[in-house]
């Protein structure tokens, strides 16, 4: 079973949408939680750090479930500029330095 | 800074040759990592440093090795190249925040490996 499991995708919405991803991660002792976001034959990059109690960053909200052991990622007004793929990472209590990474969810942001 | 940089961007191989992936970091991080990204497969873990002289495997470490003398450079190599390793190769490193807390992990630009 993997680590962490995401719907692939695409996601296809029109500009100015609410669009939500969710990820489950299967070890229970996952200790950080993180979204990524990945453009086109570029470098994964951090969107935003997941905690406990839920955090904002604009237009963008991450949730965390730990009784489910899911994370999701809820973009409010989605832009065009969203269109990425969007990557769920976790990371193991006592071995922090190993990063499991989900294959990401595809959004596509049209006009 | 500039941050993580890798080199080459683009290599080709044929099976059978060696190689090495640099990969280094200006941002006095302690915890290195090397991952491949294959279509539909997401990063996977190959080797991980947590500091100078320290590594450990990750998810997918055969038929590579790494070394890590200095904190700064972490190299990836490939000894005997197959196309199963054709491939999306990143570099990442990381502070630790201790208490078992991890830090963003900041990604170099990737190497594109074609294995023939």
């Amino acid at each position: 079973r993997k680590e962490v499991e995401q719907d692939p995708g695409p996601f296809n919405v029109p500009e100015g949408a609410t669009v939500a991803f969710n990820c489950t991660y299967s070890n229970s002792a996952s200790q950080s939680f993180f979204w990524y976001r990945q453009d086109c034959r570029k470098e994964p990059k951090l969107l935003m750090s997941v905690y406990s109690s839920g955090n904002e960053d604009g237009r963008f909200t991450a949730q965390l479930n730990r009784a489910s052991q899911y994370i999701s990622l809820l973009i409010r007004d989605s832009k065009l500029s969203d269109s990425a793929t969007y990557l769920c990472v976790v990371t193991k209590e006592n071995n922090f330095n190993k990063f499991y990474f989900g294959s990401g969810t595809k959004l596509n942001v049209k006009p | 800074n500039a941050g993580v940089t890798q080199t080459p961007k683009f290599q080709v191989l044929k099976t059978g040759q060696s190689m090495t992936l640099q990969c280094a970091q200006d941002m006095n991080h302690e915890y290195m990592s090397w991952y491949r990204q294959d279509p539909g497969m997401g990063l996977r873990l190959i080797h991980y440093s947590v500091g100078a002289g320290i590594t450990d495997q990750g998810e997918v470490p055969n038929g590579y090795n790494v070394s890590r003398s200095t904190t700064e450079d972490f190299p990836l190599r490939l000894l005997s190249a197959a196309p199963s390793q054709t491939s999306v190769y990143f570099c990442a490193s990381s502070y630790s925040m201790g208490q078992g807390m991890a830090d963003t992990q900041y990604f170099g630009p990737g190497t594109r490996l074609t294995v023939l």
